[in-house]
């Protein structure tokens, strides 16, 4: 999978709009775009994915670049349980998807009240 | 309902003992995974694997190995565990085929303490 990159941490107040961004400059043409956070102590969970066009879902919107070499995730109104790993990833839709993800560092959203 | 279940929660044994990790999903996915995260937070995949084949991280120790009794569950067998191997492990599922872009549904985790 081509390598995404994210800020370490970054850090909001409550219940204001909170824009996630990554980065690949490597992508591919069947690349999808994928997001995934992790709460403390649970499993890594969907939150959006994408090819070209801006998507729009209950959790959030991922608005990707015209040249797909960014992309970013947008919180509209964050809340203390949104604190959390985001991860930015990249999938290939040719793969028939058996390999799974390929999970980078991702980054440390913090809350704050 | 639970979509992906693993158990047990937590798991202490020592090492050279060796152990199971049983995950289950209903979401009728035909695709499973394990996943390692270490003390850094890092999360590898260890296998995949689905009624067609088995896909193995080369860097897993051959004293891992999957096993699956149904397309429902994906079992984690662990042998001569040692300190290393501390970690917590996530099941996941997904739904596969060429063109599909599912997203994978995770477990809540098994903490693997070895003392």
């Amino acid at each position: 999978d081509a390598k995404t990159t994210q800020p370490n941490s970054m850090e909001s107040n409550e219940e204001e709009p909170v824009h996630l961004p990554c980065n690949h400059s490597t992508i591919s043409g069947t690349d999808y775009i994928h997001w995934y956070r992790q709460l403390p102590s649970q499993g890594p969970e969907y939150v959006i994915h994408g090819l070209t066009s801006n998507v729009n879902n209950r959790m959030a919107s991922l608005a990707i670049a015209e040249d797909r070499k960014s992309s970013t995730l947008i919180l509209h109104r964050a809340t203390l349980r949104d604190a959390a790993v985001y991860y930015c990833i990249l999938r290939d839709e040719t793969g028939g998807g058996a390999d799974g993800l390929t999970f980078g560092k991702g980054t440390h959203l913090i809350i704050q009240p | 309902d639970t979509a992906v279940s693993q158990t047990p929660k937590y798991l202490v044994t020592q090492m050279g003992n060796d152990k199971s990790i049983k995950c289950e999903q209903n979401l009728g996915h035909d695709t499973m995974y394990w996943y390692k995260q270490d003390s850094k937070k890092f999360l590898k995949i260890m296998f995949s694997y689905n009624n067609k084949e088995l896909i193995i991280n080369e860097t897993v120790p051959n004293r891992f190995s999957p096993k699956s009794p149904d397309k429902a569950h994906l079992n984690l067998h662990i042998n001569s565990l040692e300190l290393g191997d501390s970690a917590v492990y996530f099941c996941a599922s997904s739904r596969s085929g060429q063109g599909y872009n599912s997203p994978l549904h995770f477990g809540n985790g098994t903490r693997l303490t070895v003392t």
